[in-house]
């Protein structure tokens, strides 16, 4: 089975522009979360999504939404860029929400590299 | 809040030795702790996680790790270091959104670098 998908891999953009990245969950997980790694940190977490409904937000400006397709799919979009956008953002898929099971394992996808010029 | 801290940013072994990854955490609840391995240009891989019994974990690739409530620790072993081994190593907690789901809490990684 395939795993978690993101696409593009590596994109570039210019200060003030607008992304979108992609992200397609295993299948079965009803479940996406978003993240963003800064080089030299670890994950931060930006949202959570699960049965299209905003399950969680992380510490980001409103520069950064998100949305779930009914086929489980997500997007995360992010306006006016600015250089501190740079970093590698990360999928995670998992079968649930991890509502009140909070061991519930997340599968990460490959990420995709934004660079902010 | 549920913090981690993963002291010491890299660490280098020799092959055959023993590696250990430290890992400290703040939780005000029961901890779910989980350890997580990025090769270069790559995703986070789960090597294992803790919930609740055996305070003993055992992993993927032979590493292991060790749940210690008194010291707030979650270190990360392996008897013997292999040169595929060489990747960055992620300690997260688990913890709620606010709305009742899951999100993950990490720390800011170590390098592992194996010298033949």
């Amino acid at each position: 089975d395939a795993g978690v998908t993101q696409s593009p891999t590596h994109l570039i953009k210019t200060r003030g522009q607008h992304v979108t990245l992609r992200c397609s969950p295993i299948s079965g997980h009803k479940s996406v979360s978003w993240y963003q790694q800064v080089l030299g940190q670890g994950p931060q977490f930006i949202f959570q999504y699960y049965e299209k409904e905003e399950r969680g937000r992380g510490n980001f400006p409103d520069r950064f939404s998100a949305r779930q397709f009914p086929n489980y799919s997500s997007e995360l979009n992010v306006n006016a860029l600015l250089l501190g956008d740079s970093a590698l953002y990360l999928c995670a898929s998992s079968q649930t929400s991890g509502a009140h099971v909070y061991w519930n394992e997340q599968f990460f996808g490959p990420g995709t590299r934004l660079t902010v010029l | 809040a549920q913090s981690v801290t993963q002291l010491g940013s890299h660490v280098s072994v020799s092959e055959g030795a023993l590696v250990l990854l430290r890992c400290n955490y703040s939780s005000s609840v029961p901890p779910y702790l989980f350890w997580y391995v990025q090769y270069p240009n790559q995703g986070l891989q789960l090597l294992l996680k803790y919930t609740t019994g055996a305070t003993l974990v055992k992993g993927i690739n032979g590493f292991e790790a060790e749940f210690k409530k008194s010291e707030t620790s979650f270190h990360l072993t392996k008897p013997s270091a292999h040169m595929s081994d060489a990747a960055e190593y992620f300690c997260a907690v688990s913890t709620t959104t606010g709305k009742g789901a899951q999100k993950l809490v990490f720390g800011q990684g170590t390098r592992l670098t194996i010298n033949p």
